[in-house]
């Protein structure tokens, strides 16, 4: 069936460095993957998306990339602040659709 | 513009019980997704709606239904409560269906069974 598999499931980083994500997907249909962060008691937000038709997408400090030939996709965050504490989720669809299959999550912590 | 409204935040139910949940999506969105936030399973689909019809529907027991109405407000029921059906239900609202556009998130439900 449908899945998507997220590495690490926690992640500590000093302050200032970098933080990556990775998500691997089985359905092959599969073509919008949206980012989403959670922090503690709150709803999920959209961070960065990426669409199978481009192979990588920046916003300032977040960037995603995508091997739809492996079926992996990445969330990049650089210059990490103790804000960027959270946990954040991957998730794959396929076109049109809003059944978002998640990952797991990753609880990120920036330790300042 | 208002965001994604649930209610109620907070709900305890006793095992064997039913509940509804409702959900507002922002104005003019027509399309609503449901899920269910455990610790153990994380973010799981439960449905999708889009102009009062059920796109999808996820692995789930026939204990869980949903609607939309007109208003494409959304509502999901819970039959015969187990206590495994504690967790966060989030509901998630968006603008199209036919392409991908941003889904809001609801605050949740968090249902407790005892």
């Amino acid at each position: 069936g449908e899945n998507v598999e997220q590495h690490p499931s926690t992640l500590s980083v000093q302050e200032g460095d970098s933080a990556v994500i990775k998500c691997t997907y089985s359905d092959s249909a599969s073509n919008y993957f949206p980012w989403y962060k959670q922090e503690l008691g709150k709803r999920p937000q959209l961070i960065i998306d990426i669409r199978s038709n481009v192979g990588e997408k920046k916003d300032q400090r977040i960037a995603v990339t995508l091997n739809k030939t492996a079926k992996h996709f990445s969330l990049h965050i650089t210059e990490t602040q103790p804000e960027d504490s959270a946990v954040y989720f991957c998730a794959a669809s396929g076109s049109g659709t809003y059944k978002y299959i998640f990952g797991t999550g990753t609880r990120l912590k920036v330790l300042a | 513009k208002a965001g994604v409204t649930q209610t109620p935040r907070y709900l305890i139910k006793t095992r064997g019980q039913q509940v509804t949940l409702s959900c507002s999506p922002i104005s003019g969105h027509r399309s609503v997704s449901w899920y269910q936030q455990t610790p153990g399973q994380g973010l799981q689909f439960l449905f999708e709606y889009f102009s009062e019809t059920q796109r999808n529907k996820g692995n789930f027991p026939g204990r869980f239904s949903g609607r939309q109405f007109s208003n494409s407000r959304s509502e999901m029921n819970v039959s015969t409560l187990e206590l495994g059906d504690s967790a966060l239900y989030l509901c998630a609202s968006s603008a199209q269906q036919g392409t991908n556009t941003e889904a809001f998130f609801g605050q949740g439900t968090r249902l407790t069974v005892v």
